[in-house]
């Protein structure tokens, strides 16, 4: 099985701060990260699918890189709505398939 | 509107059996995988299994393997989750989703949850 090692596991910072988000594979998976944020008592939403492309209706300052094992969801100007945990998630499209989530990172205002 | 519509909470006793539903619009069903993943209370997200819903192809994580059964029905544009001998630490919000044209594993479209609460 793939693993996800996503870190830091909380943050806090304050608005208008560049926030940076890690996740660490355990074997290369090319572009197959998808990046979600989920509000407390809320389904996940999906903010940046294939390492780096922004999903429909996700503000600009979102944006995801990274290729191979390494890969980062960067927030250019933290808001306050952005107050979320964050899970990165591998998937493997080769039978038999699979997917692995990131243990999440628990993000709030300083 | 894409829409995945789950059933409503559940409270269970030890060792009963629950089946959980996902009710798909907006879009074809048969044409696109859906996801099913467990929150257990205050925890991180797990994938169970996904299937498609065209040919009932199903694949499981194998920490869920064995342990539940993803089914649908194309009739009603359904998913479904099966768990049997429930315990107490299938106490979890269970979300159905999927991806659309985004691929198999991505999930763009949630359903709202479905807290199962499991409790002598």
């Amino acid at each position: 099985d793939i693993q996800m090692a996503q870190s830091p596991s909380s943050l806090s910072a304050s608005v208008g701060d560049r926030v940076t988000i890690t996740c660490q594979a355990s074997q290369d998976i090319t572009n197959f990260l998808n990046w979600y944020q989920q509000k407390p008592g809320k389904a996940p939403k999906l903010l940046i699918y294939d390492a780096s492309n922004l999903e429909t209706g996700v503000p600009p300052r979102f944006s995801g890189d990274g290729s191979g094992t390494d890969f980062t969801l960067t927030i250019s100007s933290l808001q306050p709505e952005d107050v979320a945990t964050y899970y990165c998630q591998q998937y493997n499209n080769i039978p038999p398939g699979g997917v692995t989530f990131g243990q999440g990172t628990r993000l709030d205002i300083k | 509107e894409v829409q995945l519509v789950q059933s409503g909470a559940e409270v269970k006793k030890p060792g009963e059996s629950l089946k959980i539903s996902c009710r798909a619009s907006g879009y074809s069903f048969p044409s696109y995988w859906v996801a099913w993943v467990r929150q257990m209370p205050g925890k991180g997200l797990e994938w169970m299994g996904s299937i498609y819903p065209g040919d009932s192809e199903t694949r499981y994580s194998p920490s869920f393997q064995g342990q539940v059964i993803i089914s649908v029905d194309r009739s009603t544009y359904t998913a479904h989750l099966q768990l049997s001998s429930l315990k107490a630490s299938d106490t979890a919000t269970y979300y159905c989703a999927t991806g659309l044209w985004l691929g198999d594993y991505t999930m763009a479209y949630w359903g709202q949850g479905t807290l199962v609460i499991v409790s002598s």
